[in-house]
């Protein structure tokens, strides 16, 4: 199975202030097709899961362009550019190229 | 609006078994694969099985091959997980969720929470 590893597991951010997330893949997410399957979640408190990044760099729909991911190979980013109150939860990365689809650990971000 | 609900949930002795029900609206539920993924208490996501958009192809995480099966009615536009020979550690909130964009899941339905105890 591929392993995703997440760092930092907690992350106390000011708001307005920037804050960054790594997810390393114990794998190469690039396929064939030249698409890479690596995803990013965010789970509100008490809230299912939502998919705010798919195939690295594309925000889903209605997701605010603070949010931005990159990354290659094994190696990725989630950057919120500014902060906001309502960004608060665990932020999970995934893969999805290869059964079983794997989960980082979490990142929790709260608000200083 | 696109939904999914999640019911069947609930406390069951270790070895028992549980259907879950997931129904889907707002949607061609026909047209996607679709996904279980769980929640342990206080932990991370796992992802539990998927299943073609016609039914013919089921792939399921190893802790529950062969006592899981992910099944669908895409008449009734349902998504289901029979649960047997349940274990402590399946203990978790399962939700259900749609594949998309290459196997990224959503939505995600509001989950049932199952618990296995003695």
């Amino acid at each position: 199975d591929i392993v995703m590893t997440q760092t930092p597991l907690s992350l106390s951010v000011t708001p307005g202030q920037p804050a960054s997330i790594s997810c390393k893949s114990s794998q190469s997410l690039l396929h064939s097709d030249g698409k890479t399957y690596l995803y990013w979640y965010l789970q509100k408190a008490g809230q299912s899961p939502q998919l705010l990044i798919y195939e690295v760099s594309s925000r889903f729909f209605g997701v605010p362009d603070r949010f931005s991911g990159s990354g290659s190979g094994t190696d990725f980013t989630l950057k919120i550019s500014r902060v906001e109150a309502e960004d608060v939860g665990v932020y999970y990365c995934m893969q999805g190229i290869h059964l079983p689809k794997t989960f980082g650990q979490g990142t929790k971000l709260e608000i200083k | 609006e696109v939904q999914l609900v999640e019911s069947g949930g609930g406390l069951v002795q270790p070895g028992g078994s549980l259907r879950l029900s997931c129904a889907a609206s707002g949607f061609t539920f026909s047209s996607y694969w679709m996904s279980w993924v769980r929640q342990a208490p206080g932990k991370g996501l796992e992802w539990v099985a998927n299943i073609k958009q016609n039914g013919r192809e089921k792939y399921y995480v190893d802790s529950v091959k062969g006592r899981f099966t992910i099944s669908r009615d895409n008449a009734k536009n349902s998504l289901y997980l029979q649960t047997n020979s349940l274990r402590v550690e399946d203990t978790a909130i399962y939700y259900c969720a749609r594949d998309v964009i290459g196997g990224g899941f959503d939505p995600w339905g509001q989950g049932t929470l199952v618990t296995v105890s003695s």
